[in-house]
């Protein structure tokens, strides 16, 4: 089934620690963005990137980094976690940024714990 | 800047009733709205926009939502609520002038009781 796939679903790290959340999607959509969900808060973007090879910074982007080295493959990289970027990480895509009119894509989430 | 808000954390209706779930934006420009809803331990699914043209604009599974660029209100409705609708609801808007930023509401957990 087409869509997104995002890994791990779950982790727990330690402070400190380098982690990196994975996401592929294969509908070939230009446009993908991470976002952390918090309870009271909705969803918040973290990084967007509108087409491969370029990158952007959301509302919430301290302590995190991306790359877009090709379509698919949208990796989010926590250098050094702390206990506030516990959360849940939702990659999504679009087909296109530019024209935006249409609807995002999620992935089932990566539940992730900072102690 | 661009902001959504849904006043409501929680609304709960008995099955048959109608549902609605109530969200207000700020845009400079002129606003893009979306409404998304969450499963339990889901990603967020697409349910319906309002971009341009008539005001109500219908969507997945039953719903609708009217855009009321006066009340600055673009509200979730479904005539007869099911079960099955017991979810997490999201709002969310982009100002035309941006090409990426889509902001959230912060969501209303929607709870239909049998």
């Amino acid at each position: 089934i087409a869509g997104i796939t995002q890994a791990p679903t779950s982790q727990i790290l330690a402070a400190g620690r380098r982690m990196t959340l994975r996401c592929t999607q294969d509908m070939r959509h230009n446009a993908m963005y991470w976002y952390r969900q918090d309870l009271g808060l909705g969803l918040r973007l973290i990084h967007y990137s509108n087409t491969a090879g370029t990158t952007g910074k959301g509302e919430v982007p301290d302590g995190y980094s991306v790359s877009r080295a090709n379509t698919d493959d949208f990796p989010l990289t926590l250098a050094s976690a702390v206990p506030s970027q516990t959360s849940v990480y939702f990659c999504a895509s679009s087909e296109t940024a530019a024209s935006n009119t249409g609807e995002l894509f999620f992935g089932e989430g990566s539940r992730l714990t900072v102690l | 800047a661009q902001s959504v808000a849904q006043p409501e954390d929680q609304v709960n209706v008995a099955e048959g009733n109608p549902l609605t779930v109530k969200c207000t934006y700020s845009v400079s420009g002129n606003p893009y709205l979306f409404w998304y809803v969450q499963y339990p331990n889901r990603g967020l699914q697409f349910l319906l926009k309002y971009i341009t043209g008539d005001n109500l604009v219908k969507g997945s599974y039953g719903f609708e939502a009217e855009f009321n660029k006066s009340q600055t209100s673009f509200h979730l409705k479904k005539p007869s609520a099911l079960v099955s609708d017991s979810a997490l609801y999201f709002c969310a808007v982009r100002d035309d002038r941006y090409d990426y930023k889509l902001s959230f509401g912060a969501g209303t957990t929607v709870t239909v009781r049998a």
